[in-house]
């Protein structure tokens, strides 16, 4: 079965980080890009990150950039999200999710995991 | 302004067909973009539909019943997901998603209801 678990959110003050995994089964990793989607309780999705196949094209979204880090690591069929200055606009649920193409390129997100809850709050 | 806008709410009854629209900002071309639809059941993540550029290239997500299909309405510069035969368990929120400056732009949404 194909499978994207995430764990790592949970509640964090602003200013600090936080780091999210998301563990890939099912479907060979390394052929894939990947990359994190978040939802802000009752509002719509927004694009994080992503990575292609071999973590060589990486791209964030503006309101990330300079903040948060993704990556993956190929032995443990893991991607991670490195999360740091955490603002309370970036409280929302994170999703890993597969992309049907090996580049940073367009195609459909066909996978999707969970999610993991990140809320920022004092 | 947004580069896709979808109306918020829509409402249809069951066994009716449902059209959820998904426009292009002024100025983009709905013909040259490839539109990917996405389903929201409450308490679950999205799941991919289905995309659509145009008859000769489209594509159906894994398992998606063949009621759910795409197509464009270039007048209204927007592209369509149909919805026929409608049951109540599509009652959902539907995002659309399109590649604008190569990266990943969302639709707000519209939520479906089937009453």
């Amino acid at each position: 079965e194909v499978q994207l678990v995430e764990s790592g959110g949970g509640l964090v003050q602003p200013g600090r980080s936080l780091r999210l995994s998301c563990a890939a089964s099912g479907f060979i990793f390394d052929d894939y890009a990947m990359h994190w989607v978040r939802q802000a309780p009752g509002k719509g999705l927004e694009w994080v990150a992503g990575l292609s196949y071999n973590s060589r094209t990486i791209d964030y979204a503006d309101s990330v950039k300079g903040r948060f880090f993704i990556s993956r690591d190929s032995a443990k069929r893991s991607l991670f999200l490195q999360m740091n200055s955490l603002r309370a606009e970036d409280t929302a649920l994170y999703y890993c999710v597969k992309l049907d193409a090996s580049a940073l390129r367009e195609d459909a997100f066909d996978i999707w995991g969970q999610g993991t809850m990140v809320t920022v709050s004092s | 302004q947004a580069v896709l806008t979808q109306p918020p709410s829509l409402s249809a009854s069951p066994g009716a067909s449902a059209s959820l629209t998904c426009t292009l900002r002024s100025g983009l071309d709905v013909g040259s973009y490839r539109i990917y639809w996405y389903q929201q059941k409450p308490g679950s993540p999205p799941q991919y539909l289905l995309r659509y550029l145009s008859d000769s290239d489209k594509g159906q997500g894994s398992g998606v019943p063949s009621r759910f299909s795409g197509f464009k309405d270039p007048s209204a510069n927007a592209g369509i997901l149909l919805i026929s035969g409608l049951q109540s368990e599509d009652e959902a929120d539907y995002y659309c998603m399109t590649w604008h400056s190569n990266t990943y732009v969302f639709g707000p949404g519209t939520k479906l209801t089937v009453l």
